[in-house]
């Protein structure tokens, strides 16, 4: 059974770096899929992130694409993201999820989700 | 970016009620729609695939519905876990977009 669990900084300063990593377990990412990130500002709804395959390709939302980068480490089976530059309008829930390959691509699993609230 | 619609943003109902909440894509999105359902607190669970294929382990009084530009997700008897929100999410088209959501409520 695939898992997946969201790891970082809870409290990230105006301007700085936002920094995580989801560890997946039950499951290779080398062996497939797209992994990705979403992220989910208090009392509002979904926004995708961006998406990364085993190989190391990725596609980014085009609305924070300047300020994202994911990566994949498949010797520890986990990937990460880097938001930088980050305000207040970033604070959020984030959530990782492993997506589907094939048409149409679908947030198959998902992690518990962590809070990381951008403040000074 | 493909805008998807949700309606209504909320709704009120009893258990053993049918339930049903409309999501409509900005353009045509053929069938790839998909449901998800999240709880206070927890992350979105997936629910339906590709507008109508019920994901394995949900219950089958969810179903889905619909292509091109309208789709439909029907509970038919109302359950009191089912009690949340409902998302709606396109993958036609990257950046993959999701609707703003249905907050269900006991009436």
């Amino acid at each position: 059974q695939v898992q997946l669990q969201e790891s970082g900084p809870g409290l990230v300063k105006p301007s700085e770096t936002l920094s995580l990593t989801c560890a997946v377990s039950g499951y290779s990412i080398s062996s497939g899929y797209y992994w990705g990130w979403i992220r989910q500002p208090p009392g509002k709804g979904l926004e995708w992130i961006g998406s990364i395959y085993h190989s190391g390709s990725t596609y980014y939302n085009p609305s924070l694409k300047s300020r994202i980068t994911i990566s994949v480490d498949t010797s520890k089976n986990q990937f990460s993201l880097k938001l930088s530059s980050v305000t207040a309008a970033d604070t959020a829930v984030y959530y990782c999820a492993r997506l589907t390959v094939t048409p149409p691509e679908y947030f198959q699993h998902w992690g518990q989700g962590t809070l990381v609230t951008v403040s000074s | 970016d493909i805008q998807m619609t949700q309606s209504p943003s909320s709704l009120s109902a009893s258990v053993g009620d049918r339930v049903t909440i409309t999501c409509r894509a900005s353009q045509s999105i053929i069938s790839y729609l998909n449901w998800y359902q999240q709880k206070p607190g927890k992350a979105p669970k997936l629910l339906i695939y590709a507008a109508s294929s019920l994901q394995s382990g949900v219950p089958s009084r969810f179903s889905g519905s619909g292509s091109g530009t309208d789709f439909t997700l029907t509970i038919s008897s109302l359950q009191p876990e089912d009690f949340a929100t409902y998302y709606c999410q396109q993958s036609y088209s990257a950046p993959w977009t999701f609707g703003q959501g249905t907050k269900v409520e006991i009436k």
